[in-house]
């Protein structure tokens, strides 16, 4: 089944800095990397998502790359601010079913 | 849409108690999901539905736990009889699969806690 690994789980930054947060899978057929944001107390939330027709996406300040050949795909932040302090989760889809397998989560704290 | 809505928000219950905890998913989704959450563990998938049907519940931890989706607007999961180390928040998410994935929306969750 598919793995899915997380790194790094805490990472404190400066507000203005970047941040890069790393996800490696194990099954080549996933073909769609979601990343989750949980602030503390509450629910998971999807910010932003990429399909392995592409390479990169982005929304903002967010953005996600995939390297499909080396199963791994990243997060990164950039211009942090104090309200992107949460934990995020990346995920990837399980032999082609809907069931997600969720990273373990980078806890990531901006100082003011 | 009220999104996701679960119930109740907290559970406190003591060991040998069952326990049931309720979800009723996102108007027209089709499918529905229901994870556990621990520092510990993270977030683990215990059982998801597709169209009421249970399609896979290999997270199920033991026999003690059920769940169970009798209609598309309601689900249970079922915990009999608990016990100290289920403790943990339950989030249940639903989401809408056409050709391609799409976002699975989450529930607040219910925090349980049991002695």
């Amino acid at each position: 089944g598919e793995n899915v690994e997380q790194h790094p789980s805490t990472l404190s930054v400066q507000e203005g800095d970047s941040a890069v947060i790393k996800c490696t899978y194990s099954d080549s057929a996933s073909n769609y990397f979601p990343w989750y944001k949980q602030e503390l107390g509450k629910r998971p939330q999807l910010i932003i998502d990429i399909r392995s027709n592409v390479g990169e996406k982005k929304d903002q300040r967010i953005a996600v790359t995939l390297n499909k050949t080396a199963k791994h795909f990243s997060l990164h932040i950039t211009e942090t601010q104090p309200e992107d302090s949460a934990v995020y989760f990346c995920a990837a889809p399980q032999g082609g079913s809907e069931k997600l397998v969720f990273g373990k989560g980078t806890k990531l704290t901006v100082n003011p | 849409d009220a999104g996701v809505i679960q119930s109740p928000r907290h559970e406190v219950t003591e060991m040998g108690q069952e326990v049931t905890l309720r979800c009723k998913p996102i108007s027209g989704h089709d499918y529905l999901f229901w994870y556990r959450q621990t520092m510990m563990r993270g977030l683990e998938l215990l059982i998801y539905f597709n169209n009421n049907v249970p399609i896979d519940d290999s997270g199920m931890p033991e026999d003690r736990f059920s769940a169970k989706m009798p209609n598309a607007s309601f689900s249970t999961l079922k915990i009999q009889p608990s016990e100290p180390r289920d403790s943990a928040v339950y989030f249940c998410a639903s989401t809408l699969r056409d050709r391609v994935y799409n976002e699975q929306f989450f529930g607040p969750g219910t925090r349980l806690t049991v002695l």
